[in-house]
């Protein structure tokens, strides 16, 4: 069946310096690409997305790049700070229009001071 | 805009009793979703609807779990009975039926079954 790979399941970096968080999918319809950011005992929220007739967005700090060749999809953080410690999740549409989502395994990303 | 309202936000039962989640979507959406999430198994789609209709129950993990949506701004996720293996969170989030756009969750029900 379908299905989304993520990596790393964890990350640590230093303040100020760059994370970047990579996903894989499998179905080649998919056409919609979000990131959900979630805060330890909070619910996910939206943080950026990408369509396939996108290759990259940005969004201040944030940027998402995608490959639909390679069905790859990163999201990178610069400048990161204490506060973007969290778990990421990548996600992937599943079929050409339907609003059914796969999401990949989450990255824990912590940011050290 | 009060977003996604889910109750209760906690629920600890005992293994065998019926547990009833619910959810209210935002106002003005026509598509609504059911999650689990736990450490084992990340976040899960459980069922969706589509103008209160379900679409895709294939993430329901057994029976004895049932989902309804009788109106627009109710749902309820029903496991009966419940079993410790069901311990986790269940996140309802909703948005518009167009594909593509964002889904909004709720704050949540974390479940116990001791």
């Amino acid at each position: 069946g379908e299905n989304v790979e993520q990596h790393p399941s964890t990350l640590s970096v230093q303040e100020g310096d760059s994370a970047v968080i990579k996903c894989t999918y499998s179905d080649s319809a998919s056409n919609y690409f979000p990131w959900y950011k979630q805060e330890l005992g909070k619910r996910p929220q939206l943080i950026i997305d990408i369509r396939s007739n996108v290759g990259e967005k940005k969004d201040q700090r944030i940027a998402v790049t995608l490959n639909k060749t390679a069905k790859h999809f990163s999201l990178h953080i610069t400048e990161t700070q204490p506060e973007d410690s969290a778990v990421y999740f990548c996600a992937a549409s599943i079929g050409g229009a339907t609003n059914k989502l796969i999401f990949g395994t989450g990255t824990l990303l912590a940011v050290q001071p | 805009d009060a977003g996604v309202i889910q109750s209760p936000r906690h629920e600890v039962t005992e293994m065998g009793q019926e547990v009833t989640l619910r959810c209210k979507p935002i106002s003005g959406h026509n598509s609504l979703f059911w999650y689990r999430q736990t450490m084992m198994r990340g976040l899960e789609l459980l069922i969706y609807f589509n103008n209160n209709v379900p679409i895709d129950d294939s993430g329901m993990p057994e029976d004895r779990f049932s989902a309804k949506m009788p109106n627009a701004s109710f749902s309820t996720l029903k496991i009966q009975p419940s079993e410790p293996r069901d311990s986790a969170v269940y996140f309802c989030a909703s948005n518009m039926v167009e594909g593509g756009n964002e889904q909004f969750f709720g704050p949540g029900t974390r479940l116990t079954v001791l």
